[in-house]
């Protein structure tokens, strides 16, 4: 069973700081690696996302720094605002079935103080 | 664009009852998906859908079923509710394309308790 391992489970920064979200992997076969953000009450949203063949993606704030060797990535989150007090899932998609399948991790539920 | 739509908001049922939880998305997506999601466990695949007609068993089936007759409806059918269905149901699309199936759409969600 493919499995997506994420840390950490919560945590907690001051406004302005710098959020740090691990992922890790194991099957090889997985070839997108998006995230996605959930607010209480809310289905989740994607936020970004990145391709194996990338080391680094960046959108606004928000980047996905990618190891492929380690089998690992992570969401940062650069000058953490209030807003985006969420909860945040990586993923992993791969073709399964007779479709591309989604392996989400556990979620992290970040929590921003003003 | 509403987008993915869900129906109930929330259910309680009781042991033993049936339901069907209701999916519509006017985004013309051909892929459908249904999760179950449990505290502290991310999101687990139920059901998908890779257009009218054709579904496939994703990582947790049972105990439910679905059908696609429409593009745009994804019905998810609970037969003989247990406790251990007690979730937050989230059904989702994505563009047609394959190498876009990453991009789900999610609806806001069934919030579902089985006592």
């Amino acid at each position: 069973q493919q499995q997506v391992k994420q840390s950490p489970q919560s945590l907690i920064v001051q406004k302005g700081g710098i959020s740090i979200i691990n992922c890790a992997y194991e099957n090889t076969a997985f070839d997108y690696f998006p995230w996605y953000q959930q607010f209480p009450g809310k289905g989740p949203a994607l936020l970004i996302a990145i391709r194996p063949d990338v080391s680094e993606k960046k959108e606004g704030r928000f980047t996905i720094s990618f190891n492929k060797s380690a089998k690992q990535f992570s969401l940062h989150i650069m000058d953490s605002q209030p807003g985006d007090s969420a909860t945040y899932f990586c993923a992993a998609s791969m073709r399964g079935g007779s479709a591309r399948q989604l392996t989400f991790g556990s979620g992290t539920q970040l929590t921003v103080l003003p | 664009n509403a987008g993915v739509t869900q129906t109930p908001k929330f259910r309680i049922l009781k042991i033993g009852q049936s339901m069907t939880l209701q999916c519509t998305q006017d985004m013309n997506h051909n892929y459908m998906y249904w999760y179950r999601q449990d505290p502290g466990m991310g999101l687990k695949l139920i059901y998908y859908s890779v257009g009218a007609g054709i579904t496939d068993k994703g990582e947790v089936p049972n105990g439910y079923n679905v059908s696609r007759s429409t593009t745009e409806d994804f019905p998810l059918r609970l037969e003989l509710a247990a406790p251990s269905q007690t979730s937050v149901y989230f059904c989702a699309s994505s563009p047609p394309g394959q190498g876009r199936t990453y991009e789900q759409y999610f609806g806001p969600g069934t919030r579902l308790t089985v006592t």
